[in-house]
């Protein structure tokens, strides 16, 4: 059984399009991420919501929305595609925002905007 | 700005030796620090962690030490074997708010 499951897990598309990745996991955890790593290979939080409430908002283009139905899923969407957003999206979840003990990650979409 | 720096993009070590994998922040309220590993095609998996009220923690061939007036931590692993070959993220928080991660470093194994 896959915890933190991404899909789709290669997406390529063209400039100005709108496209969605969503994430779901099964731990019964109440904390979800998303986290863009970059061609420099650095990894930078996005999002994060608490039981289906926004609580991190980096600096993101509004491009960028966030949607969490319920505590096992948080879905990315981004509307207007740019080159500039070709990257590896990875979602991550943890339970009571606590680092501790790690975040559990998916295996990461690979976008690429043509 | 980066508050998490992993200054080693690589490092090469022959297996059964030790490596030694070097982070540095520049936010003292950080207060939980984890080292992560990648696999190509993968997401990050938890290694291992340390709070800033220890300076090291170990988990069988890993241990993790924190100096926390120089703001720097390292992990080293012993004795390094060919599937430890993978790239390592070092990532620290302050309690409540999301990771930060360092660029990483990528280990090789070599037989």
């Amino acid at each position: 059984d896959t915890a933190v499951s991404q899909t789709p897990k290669y997406l390529v598309t063209q400039m100005g399009n709108d496209k969605s990745i969503k994430c779901e996991q099964n731990l019964g955890h109440d904390t979800m991420y998303w986290y863009k790593q970059d061609s420099k290979k650095f990894l930078k939080i996005m999002f994060s919501y608490n039981n289906k409430e926004l609580i991190i908002n980096e600096t993101v283009p509004n491009r960028f929305s966030p949607k969490s139905p319920d505590k096992a899923h948080l879905n990315l969407h981004i509307n207007s595609l740019e080159l500039g957003d070709s990257a590896v999206y990875f979602c991550a979840s943890t339970l009571n925002r606590d680092p501790f003990y790690g975040y559990t990650f998916g295996s990461g979409t690979r976008l690429t905007v043509v | 700005d980066q508050q998490v720096k992993q200054n080693s993009p690589s490092l090469s070590v022959q297996e059964g030796r030790i490596s030694i994998l070097n982070c540095d922040y520049t936010n003292s309220m950080f207060d939980y620090f984890l080292w992560y590993k990648k696999y190509p095609a993968e997401g990050p998996t938890f290694l291992i962690s340390i709070s800033s009220i220890k300076d090291k923690n170990e988990d069988g061939r890993f241990t993790v030490f924190l100096n926390k007036s120089a703001k720097h931590l390292s992990l080293h692993i012993v004795p390094s074997q060919p599937g430890d070959s993978a790239v390592y993220f070092c990532a620290a928080s302050e309690s409540g708010y999301a990771l930060n991660f360092g660029k990483g470093t990528s280990l090789l194994v070599t037989p």
